[in-house]
């Protein structure tokens, strides 16, 4: 499975546009890039997931150039209700679900 | 609420004893996942279940877990003699087999060993 890096932390103002590269230089042909949040004491929420260019939903939107070693997910205006831990995961598509490898997260802190 | 529960959602123990938890996903879901989750740190993949099969299990399992979902539906997972260093968050995930993406994970049970 492809290694992924990102930061372990970053702070925000509310308001602001936040953004968490996530760095995947092995990353396989047919691997998925996709992005976990989670809040303390819950369990991990799903994000958004992409394959290349940019994939936009109503929570965030991931970026991710042609040669795919990196990804960065982009949230708009974030809030304090946005202070979580995001994960990034590559994963290959078997066309069936697969067991999800997490790393150390990103956790971001959003303050007033 | 994804639709994913979890019981207990705590449960503080002696070293030695015996704990068992309960996840029960969403119910058409007949891929189900335990994973475990140390402090400042991912969840951990333990084993995963395709309708009443246990498919695959990590090497983090080790002879004092054990873990079954006998009709297919909910799962439970068993730890033996339990150790200190077992105390973690306890995560159950559910997906549809065939789809992609998106695992709905319960809300965890906090084991704590004294």
């Amino acid at each position: 499975l492809a290694k992924t890096t990102q930061p372990i932390s970053m702070d925000s103002y509310e308001g602001q546009e936040v953004n968490i590269t996530c760095s995947h230089n092995n990353i396989a042909t047919n691997d998925y890039i996709t992005w976990y949040q989670q809040f303390p004491s819950q369990g991990p929420r799903f994000i958004i997931q992409g394959y290349k260019t940019k994939v936009t939903n109503e929570v965030a939107s991931l970026f991710i150039p042609a040669d795919r070693k990196s990804s960065t997910l982009s949230l708009p205006r974030v809030s304090l209700s946005d202070t979580a831990v995001y994960y990034c995961l590559v994963a290959p598509d078997t066309g069936t679900a697969s067991k999800l490898t997490f790393g150390t997260g990103t956790r971001l802190q959003v303050t007033l | 609420d994804t639709g994913v529960s979890q019981d207990p959602r705590h449960k503080i123990t002696k070293r030695g004893q015996n704990v068992t938890f309960r996840c029960d996903p969403i119910s058409e879901h007949n891929r189900l996942y335990w994973y475990r989750q140390t402090l400042g740190q991912g969840p951990e993949f333990l084993t995963y279940f395709q309708n009443e099969a246990q498919l695959e299990k990590s090497r983090l399992l080790s002879d004092r877990f054990s873990a079954e979902r006998p009709k297919g539906s909910f799962s439970t997972l068993e730890i033996q003699r339990t150790e200190q260093g077992d105390s973690a968050m306890y995560l159950c995930a559910s997906i549809l087999s065939g789809s992609r993406g998106e695992q709905f994970f319960g809300p965890g049970t906090r084991l704590t060993v004294l």
